[in-house]
C-alpha cells in the first residue's frame, strides 16, 4: 500500500529536549515536505526537500532542522523544542515538485 | 506574496442541500491549485489538481471548477460523510505551496 509514514503520532515533551519526528514513504517520491498546521492559521511548509541530500526553508523554518539521507526517509529535528512549537505536524511527499502531494497521518506534538 | 482565502469559514448543510465552497486567491503565475479533503485528526486527502481557467473535474458528489481568480469546489446532494474540512491551495513560482486556512463543512442527517 502507498503511504507516507511518521512516528510517533502523538509526543509530549519538555522545553529544550532534543527530538526527531521521523517520516517515510514507499513511493520512490522525489520531493517531500513537513508542515505545521494551527488553529486559525492553516497549513505552512517548514522544510522541503526535492531529492536526496537537498533541502530547502519553506516558510516557517526557525527552530526545526532536516536532512534527507536517503529517498525514502525525511526526519523532522528540534534540537532545542519550544513551547511555541506545540502543533500538529505532518509529512507529504509527492512524485516531483507541483505535484500532488500525499499527506501522512499527522503527529501531534505538546512541549511543556 | 502568493494569498489563499477561502470562504465560508464553516458552513452547515442538510442532507441532499447543494452547495458550494468558495477559495479566492493570487498567485504570480499559477502552476496548480489543489483541493483537499482533512478529516478530524488524519492528514489532508488529495482531492482535485486544476492548472488552468475553465478547467473542471468531478469525483462523486464533487465538482471543482476555475477561474482566473477563484476556484469553486461544489458539493451536490451531500450526504453526512462528506462532513470534514476542505483546503484549498496553489503553487506559484517558488516551490511553496500556499494554503487556505479551510472550510469546515457539516452536513446533517
Amino acid at each position: 500500500e502507498a503511504q507516507v509514514t511518521q512516528n510517533p503520532r502523538y509526543l509530549i515533551t519538555v522545553t529544550g529536549k532534543k527530538l526527531t519526528v521521523t517520516c517515510s514513504q514507499n513511493m520512490n517520491h522525489e520531493y517531500m515536505s513537513w508542515y505545521r498546521q494551527d488553529p486559525g492559521l492553516g497549513l505552512r511548509q517548514i522544510y522541503y526537500s526535492m531529492n536526496v541530500e537537498v533541502t530547502d526553508k519553506g516558510d516557517v523554518p526557525e527552530g526545526y532542522k532536516v536532512s534527507r539521507k536517503e529517498k525514502r526517509n525525511f526526519p523532522l529535528i528540534l534540537e532545542s523544542p519550544s513551547p511555541n512549537q506545540t502543533s500538529l505536524y505532518f509529512c507529504a511527499s509527492s512524485r516531483t515538485v507541483g505535484d500532488t502531494q500525499y499527506f501522512g497521518p499527522g503527529t501531534r506534538l505538546t512541549v511543556l | 506574496e502568493d494569498q489563499v482565502t477561502q470562504s465560508p469559514e464553516a458552513l452547515r448543510l442538510q442532507e441532499g442541500e447543494s452547495s458550494s465552497l468558495n477559495c479566492s486567491y493570487t498567485v504570480s503565475g499559477l502552476r496548480g491549485l489543489f483541493w483537499y479533503r482533512q478529516d478530524p485528526g488524519k492528514g489532508p486527502e488529495f482531492l482535485f489538481t486544476l492548472y488552468s481557467a475553465g478547467e473542471e473535474k468531478e469525483k462523486e458528489r464533487l465538482k471543482a471548477t476555475l477561474t482566473k481568480k477563484e476556484s469553486f469546489l461544489h458539493i451536490t446532494a451531500p450526504k453526512p460523510e462528506d462532513s470534514a474540512t476542505y483546503l484549498c491551495a496553489v503553487r506559484g513560482g517558488s516551490y511553496i505551496p500556499t494554503f487556505g486556512r479551510g472550510t469546515s463543512l457539516i452536513v446533517h442527517p
